[in-house]
């Protein structure tokens, strides 16, 4: 059970937008910024989005965050086949002192 | 460009102890939170615990009765002991390295730098 919901899946076709959202709670995402992993299988996740709107040197602008009270939301314009991937919000939780992820979501470009 | 290396023990039976140590290569060590999350087969990561130079460490509260993270500044590494482990412990562990700053009214946490992951099985 993640402290974090995200939807398990989303599709969409080749060139198309998509939304994943990131649902939480005041202890963590309605306070603090959110980041955004990205993972193919079998390798390690890496950094989409940090500070909920930020992109690191090298991540490509149809990829974008943002946030409303305690809900979190990537955006991906422009799809392309190689963006299937597993997407996975994280943030920090000053409840639980603790970083906290969502349960991820798999990504289908039809 | 920083490179995170871990090693450690990769099949345990139950009850063991878990060790894993992530090297850091090419980077400063200080100035950062040293991180362990792990990936149970065909699930999503789990946060497990930070340290950082100065020995400030937070854990999972699911876990922190069982872990403990340590550092070794001379040598660049940190490293994660998992005690009493179980089948449910069966996962890839990742070392990263965290950047934390939390304010009065809020905080911001990113784990920019990834290990390529080790598999460990608890398996008797």
């Amino acid at each position: 059970q993640s402290v974090l919901t995200q939807p398990p899946s989303v599709s969409a076709a080749p060139g198309q937008k998509v939304t994943i959202s990131c649902s939480g709670s005041t202890s963590n995402i309605g306070n603090n910024d959110v980041s955004w992993y990205q993972q193919f299988p079998g390798t390690a996740p890496k950094v989409l989005i940090f500070d909920t709107n930020k992109r690191p040197s090298g991540i490509p602008g149809r990829f974008s965050g943002s946030k409303s009270g305690t809900s979190a939301t990537l955006g991906i314009t422009g799809l392309q086949t190689g963006d299937e991937a597993d997407y996975y919000c994280g943030t920090w939780d000053s409840n639980l002192s603790a970083g906290v992820f969502g349960g991820g979501t798999k990504l289908t470009v039809l | 460009q920083v490179q995170l290396q871990q090693w450690g023990a990769g099949l345990l039976k139950p009850s063991e102890t878990l060790s894993l140590t992530c090297g850091v290569f090419g980077g400063s060590f200080s100035g950062y939170y040293w991180s362990w999350v792990r990936q149970p087969p065909g699930k999503g990561l789990e946060w497990i615990a930070e340290i950082n130079h100065s020995r400030r460490a937070n854990y999972n509260p699911s876990l922190k009765s069982r872990v403990d993270m340590s550092v070794d500044t001379s040598k660049n590494q940190f490293s994660l002991t998992l005690r009493s482990v179980t089948a449910a412990d069966t996962a890839v562990y990742y070392c990263a390295r965290s950047l934390w700053d939390c304010s009065v009214t809020s905080c911001s946490y990113v784990m920019e730098v990834w290990s390529q992951g080790s598999t460990v099985t608890v398996s008797s």
